[in-house]
């Protein structure tokens, strides 16, 4: 998988928007930008992936640049329980999912 | 339809056991995966497994790790002679189909061993 850069942490106001970085400069045209996230000690859980357009789903929402050298995780009205590890990925012809550090987001009441 | 169901929940074993980390991934899944992630570090890559053969195992301890995915029953990961430094958390997470097709990975709750 192609390198991803994620700030190590954020913090945000719970019923506010939470929108979270992953810079992805090196994208190749036919990888997918992927999002999980883990909730402390549970297993990691898909939320959201896009190619070009941007994309919502329950979860969130993502937003893709034009040049796809980045991409912005939303997750629109962030409650305390949104409190976890975000990791952003790229997979295109990968076999498997190599996390890397991810972003520690904390919701603040 | 079920998540991906992995037992037990807690093990606890001394140095020298064996440990059998057991994973059902969900209905209609043949594909996967399992990773490690040691105390307050990221989650490792261990082993790709599509019924019955082993795809990718880069990530696997050279020694007393093995795993396998009958055509029958759960995958198994194995650790014989457990030591301390194998105490983490083993996730296991499945798809029904490759990665590359544009798949996402569907996980569970977690394994988590305990070497006194």
């Amino acid at each position: 998988d192609a390198k991803t850069t994620q700030p190590p942490s954020m913090d945000c106001a719970e019923g506010r928007a939470a929108n979270l970085p992953c810079n992805h400069s090196t994208i190749s045209g036919n990888e997918y930008v992927y999002w999980y996230r883990q909730i402390h000690s549970q297993g990691p859980q898909y939320i959201i992936h896009g190619l070009k357009n941007n994309e919502t789903n329950e979860m969130a929402s993502l937003i893709i640049t034009e040049d796809r050298k980045s991409s912005t995780l939303i997750l629109p009205h962030a409650t305390l329980r949104d409190t976890a590890v975000y990791y952003c990925n790229l997979i295109q012809g990968a076999q498997k999912l190599v996390f890397g550090q991810g972003t520690r987001l904390t919701i603040n009441p | 339809n079920a998540g991906v169901m992995q037992n037990p929940r807690h093990l606890v074993r001394r140095r020298g056991q064996e440990a059998r980390l057991r994973c059902s991934p969900m209905k209609g899944h043949s594909h996967v995966y399992w990773y490690r992630q040691l105390p307050e570090e990221g989650l490792k890559f261990m082993v790709y497994l599509q019924k019955e053969n082993i795809i990718d195992e880069s990530g696997m301890p050279k020694e007393r790790f093995s795993a396998e995915f009958p055509k029958e029953g759960p995958s198994i990961l194995r650790i014989q002679q457990v030591v301390r430094g194998d105490s983490a958390a083993y996730f296991c997470a499945s798809s029904p189909y490759p990665l590359k097709t544009n798949e996402k990975l569907f996980f569970g709750s977690g394994t988590q061993l305990s070497v006194l």
